[in-house]
């Protein structure tokens, strides 16, 4: 177990549909990855979160958004969904300060977009 | 920009076999690596990184500098050993972590 939680494990939700996928990272971790996987595409960056503020931005449609809330969980809401949404969807913490800190990750939200 | 590169989609060596998973990468700065594995579709691990210079389950890597690679080398690969592998950079600056596309290795009997 890596410490890191992910809500939902599963979601199946129709094409123009709206959801969220909630991350709780380790415990003392200031740092929040979200990270789309799909079949073919591999593991894509979307986002990273510091302390509450938008750290790092890759791949994200903006039809994405996020935020880390001052608990440090963070959220990843996906709006107007279509079929090509579909995709594993992982959250990742690392504690965001120096020194050789990895990221941990979790299990992941499977998103069926039907 | 940094960026993280894996040549190989996928690798496939008998059991026994030397396997060796490249990784090159993109970065000014001073980069730390990483090897992250994934077995069937499950969260990502740390397999290792090269500032500890381990090895973990007979898998070592080295960062070469010069040639800007870490790549990934076990001299006997085992059954078990099949999964995603993915080489990872992590930012000092940003605190961002980018991975590579991923290797899948299969390891046949």
């Amino acid at each position: 177990d890596s410490g890191v939680t992910q809500t939902p494990k599963h979601l199946i939700t129709a094409t123009g549909q709206r959801v969220t996928l909630r991350c709780s990272p380790r415990s003392g971790d200031l740092s929040v990855y979200w990270y789309q996987q799909s079949l073919d595409q591999g593991l894509q960056f979307l986002i990273q979160y510091y302390n509450g503020e938008e750290r790092a931005k890759g791949n994200i449609l903006e039809r994405f958004s996020a935020q880390q809330f001052p608990d440090l969980h963070s959220e990843l809401n996906l709006s107007s969904l279509e079929l090509g949404d579909s995709a594993l969807y992982f959250c990742a913490s690392s504690p965001g300060v120096g020194g050789d800190t990895e990221a941990f990750f979790g299990q992941g939200t499977r998103l069926t977009v039907v | 920009a940094q960026r993280v590169t894996q040549p190989e989609k996928l690798l496939s060596v008998f059991k026994g076999a030397p396997v060796e998973l490249k990784c090159n990468y993109s970065y000014s700065g001073s980069p730390e690596l990483f090897w992250y594995v994934q077995y069937s579709r499950q969260r990502l691990q740390l397999l290792l990184r090269h500032i500890s210079r381990e090895s973990i389950k007979g898998f070592t890597a080295d960062l070469n500098k010069g040639e800007t690679s870490f790549h990934l080398k076990k001299p006997f690969a085992q059954e078990e050993d099949s999964a995603m592998y993915y080489c990872a950079l992590r930012d000092n600056y940003g605190q961002n972590f980018v991975f590579g596309p991923g290797t899948r290795l299969s390891v046949l009997p």
